[in-house]
């Protein structure tokens, strides 16, 4: 299992930004797919999650802090999850982590897969 | 929303010996819960689900108990490359998904 983030970068408050999560090396369209953050000297905080719910199409979740701003979906075709995120604050400066869930064809939770990070700088 | 509270923020100890990390939470989360393990620059490592589950090759010096509001996490014996930040998280009511606030573990 890879799973690689890209599109952080320095933005300014009130700006916008879209990571990227391109996945490999294992069946993409059957897991849920999660963004997790870590601000610096803080704990760990989910983000959102989206998994695929048949013909009615992928269901989506947020934290209260990014609903309204921030938009997760994904690419099945291209095995890639996205975030975009508008409407930056300070606050939301952190390494985001693209996280597989653990059990396929499930709501599950529990991140056994991670990527390495990208670092969004609101400044 | 479950809030899970970490204790102690801090855990000072040596190489060999017994860690025990604890983790509550504010309701009920049956044995709904993961520990994860964070080395700075890296990203969470999953070691325990479903309270007392090992993830995949995770060493068995690390074991999981608890169930309900009360949950710990214990390393046998602590190896050098253990020394990191500890997060518990519960996945029985979300969203939120929510994570406790960490137990470093730090050498003495």
């Amino acid at each position: 299992v890879q799973l690689v983030e890209s599109g952080g970068g320095l933005v300014q408050p009130g700006g916008s930004l879209r990571l990227s999560c391109a996945a490999s090396g294992f069946t993409f369209n059957i897991y849920m797919m999660n963004w997790v953050r870590h601000r610096p000297g803080k704990g760990l905080e989910w983000v959102s999650g989206i998994v695929m719910s048949g013909v009615s199409g992928p269901s989506t979740y947020y934290a209260d802090s990014v609903k309204g701003r921030f938009t997760i979906s994904r690419d099945d075709s291209k095995n890639s999850l996205y975030l975009q995120m508008s409407s930056l604050r300070a606050e939301d400066t952190a390494t985001y982590y693209c996280a597989k869930s653990k059990v396929a064809s499930s709501r599950d939770m529990v991140f056994d897969d991670w990527g390495q990070g990208t670092l969004v700088t609101v400044s | 929303e479950v809030v899970l509270t970490q204790s102690p923020a801090t855990l000072s100890l040596s190489p060999g010996e017994r860690a025990t990390l604890s983790c509550r939470a504010s309701q009920s989360v049956n044995n709904y819960l993961a520990w994860y393990q964070q080395k700075p620059g890296q990203p969470p490592k999953l070691l325990i689900y479903d309270a007392s589950n090992r993830a995949t090759g995770i060493p068995a010096r690390f074991s999981g108990s608890g169930s309900g509001t009360d949950f710990t996490l214990t390393i046998s014996s602590l190896e050098p490359e253990d020394f990191a930040v500890y997060y518990c998280q519960q996945r029985v009511t979300w969203p939120p998904l929510s994570f406790g606030g960490g137990t470093k573990v730090e050498i003495k």
